[in-house]
Formats: C-alpha cells, sequence, structure tokens
C-alpha cells in the first residue's frame, strides 16, 4: 500500500543552523502539508501546497519557514535559522485532488530537536 | 477560528469493553471529520473519515458519528482490545482541507 515516507527520523541541530526536512508524499496525490506537534500539545498545521504554490499557511509560518516541491516526488520544509521552540515533530501530509474523498495521509514525521 | 476538543482526555478500560470517545468542535462550517490513531513517539494512522453530508462511518470494531449541526462527532470502539491502546485524535478539515486537531484521548486497554 503506497505511503507517505519522511527523511531523517530524527535531526538534531544547533540554534541558528538551517534544516531542510524532506518528504515523499503519495505519488497520485497532489495537495500536501506540513504539520508540526510540540511533545504534549495538539498537532498544528503549517502550511499547505498545490500546484507548486502555497495555497494557505497559519501564523506559524513565518519567514523563517518555506516550502518547495524541487523534483516531482520531494516536498521539503526548510527552516531558514532555527529556535528552541521550532523543536517539535513534524509531519509531511498529502491527499488527492478530489472533492468526493479528500482523506489525508500522513507520514511517520521528522524529530527535530534545536539544542 | 475553529477550535476542537477531545473528552475525556484518558480513558483506562478492561479488554472487552465497548467505548466511546468525544470530540466537540466551535465552528460547524466543516469539510469532513477525520479520526486517526497515534502510537507513542510515532505517526498519525487514519481510521476513518466522515463527509461533512455523511452522518457516519464504520471501519471493522469502530463507527464514527457526526452531528454538524450540534459541533459533534464521537467514535465507537466495540469489544476493546489491548492493541487499541493508543491516542485517537479528531481532526476537522477546513478551507482547503487543512486539518484542525483536538487533543487527544489517551486510551488504555488492559488486559
Amino acid at each position: 500500500e503506497p505511503e507517505v515516507t519522511q527523511t531523517p527520523s530524527h535531526q538534531v541541530t544547533q540554534m541558528g543552523q538551517e534544516v531542510i526536512l524532506r518528504c515523499v508524499p503519495i505519488s497520485n496525490h497532489l495537495y500536501f502539508y506540513w504539520y508540526r506537534q510540540i511533545l504534549g500539545q495538539k498537532v498544528e498545521f503549517l502550511v499547505s501546497f498545490y500546484n507548486n504554490e502555497i495555497s494557505e499557511k497559519s501564523e506559524i509560518f513565518d519567514d523563517q519557514f518555506s516550502v518547495e516541491r524541487p523534483d516531482g516526488s520531494n516536498f521539503t520544509l526548510k527552516i531558514r535559522s532555527t529556535k528552541l521552540e521550532d523543536s517539535a515533530m513534524y509531519f509531511c501530509a498529502s491527499r488527492k485532488v478530489d472533492s468526493s474523498y479528500n482523506e489525508q495521509f500522513f507520514g511517520p514525521g521528522t524529530r527535530l530537536t534545536v539544542l | 477560528k475553529q477550535e476542537v476538543t477531545q473528552i475525556p482526555a484518558a480513558l483506562s478500560v478492561p479488554e472487552g469493553e465497548n467505548l466511546v470517545l468525544n470530540c466537540s468542535f466551535t465552528d460547524s462550517a466543516i469539510y469532513n471529520l477525520q479520526w486517526f490513531r497515534q502510537d507513542p513517539g510515532k505517526g498519525l494512522t487514519s481510521l476513518l473519515l466522515i463527509q461533512s453530508s455523511q452522518r457516519e462511518q464504520t471501519s471493522g470494531r469502530l463507527n464514527a458519528s457526526l452531528d454538524k449541526s450540534s459541533g459533534r462527532s464521537t467514535l465507537y470502539i466495540a469489544a476493546s482490545q489491548p492493541g487499541d491502546s493508543a491516542t485517537y485524535l479528531c481532526a476537522v478539515g477546513t478551507g482547503y482541507s487543512t486539518l484542525t486537531f483536538g487533543k487527544g484521548t489517551m486510551l488504555l486497554v488492559s488486559p
């Protein structure tokens, strides 16, 4: 069964460093998402992406964040200058473009630890 | 702004019990509602999706209902098993189907 994959599973970085989190969505899906979950808190929406542009973003998704689909399979989240409070689990999700069935499928997540 | 609340926050039951998890949301203008399972330190596994026009969905021992007008959904788990132990998340879809999540119900099923 096709699934969303994410790499790396765990990333440790120093404050102020740039990180890139990678996702491979399910192949026939065209809507892509990033969410994050700070330890012990709710899963929060960051950004949605369709047709090579951002469809919607939350107030969390400030100028430090960017997303890209560099090729036909990968979808990346870049954090330009990490802060301690960026430590969280980051989930990528994807779904088909089909108004009758819009279930989102999530990847296993990347745990980001900022020291 | 959509707010999603789940009660109870935690639930402990003996194996074999039927149980109900509750989810409420503040804005009834939703696209859909999705229930997920999350094991500790792991990703989110989709359990059921209910479209805004539907009243319920069933998958095996799971049944989810939706009452949009009252802003409520329930997840019914029949004949619970220790393998059902996990955190169950309710998420409401709006806009481009971005999901707003509740904090979850942590379920422990003891043998």
